[in-house]
């Protein structure tokens, strides 16, 4: 009930190119989608986050896509970079409470 | 930046032992989270406190215990430590609309 599940596990995609990373959740009374971003031996930093009221919200070359039906939710980056290589994680809250978060995502952009 | 700070950066305990990390948020934010984040995974949520009480708490015994005083710091407290426990430990101080800013985080070994 409280699990985020999030796929792929590693991503590699080529310079220019576009990175989608999907999650998907069971517990309907989360309402605050956040992605964070996460480089060696830093701290996870948020992206961009959703809350189920809109099915799309974009910032920049990164677009969160929300299916609420379908409980899934992903993240697109456009133009990927060689420095958008990260360690990628989902996450989920209710009230700002009790965060969870997917098991991550690495992706690599090849120059 | 985020703002948020850590102490300390790296910290090597044996098992039985007790330690105490500790977390300086950012001014204003009345919530701090902590997560326990082993090597390859996503952030497990250890608990959250809000104007000095505990609000939340994840799937971990009760020798994890934290403070969190007036000044916006706080302290997470492991006893009896176990082999297991070997991990980043991230504190996230949190806004009124559910953004986290994470500090860079204290790696944790037991030996």
């Amino acid at each position: 009930q409280q699990q985020v599940k999030q796929s792929p596990q590693s991503l590699i995609v080529q310079k220019g190119g576009i990175s989608i990373i999907n999650c998907a959740y069971e517990n309907t009374a989360f309402d605050y989608f956040p992605w964070y971003q996460q480089f060696p031996g830093k701290g996870p930093a948020l992206l961009i986050a959703i809350r189920p009221d809109v099915s799309e919200k974009k910032e920049g070359r990164f677009t969160i896509s929300f299916n609420k039906s379908a409980k899934q939710f992903s993240l697109h980056i456009m133009d990927s970079q060689p420095g958008d290589s990260a360690t990628y994680f989902c996450a989920a809250s209710h009230h700002g409470q009790n965060f969870v978060f997917g098991p991550g995502t690495r992706l690599s952009v090849l120059p | 930046e985020t703002g948020v700070t850590q102490s300390p950066t790296h910290l090597i305990k044996t098992r039985g032992q007790q330690v105490t990390l500790r977390c300086s948020s950012q001014s204003g934010h009345n919530t701090v989270s902590w997560y326990q984040q082993a090597l390859g995974q996503g952030p497990q949520f250890i608990f959250q406190y809000y104007r000095e009480e505990e609000n939340g708490r994840g799937n971990f015994p009760p020798r994890f215990s934290g403070l969190q005083f007036p000044n916006y710091s706080s302290e997470l407290n492991v006893n009896a430590l176990e082999l297991d426990d070997s991990a980043l430990y991230l504190c996230a101080s949190m806004t009124s609309t559910d953004t986290q800013y994470f500090g860079p985080g204290t790696r944790l070994t037991v030996l």
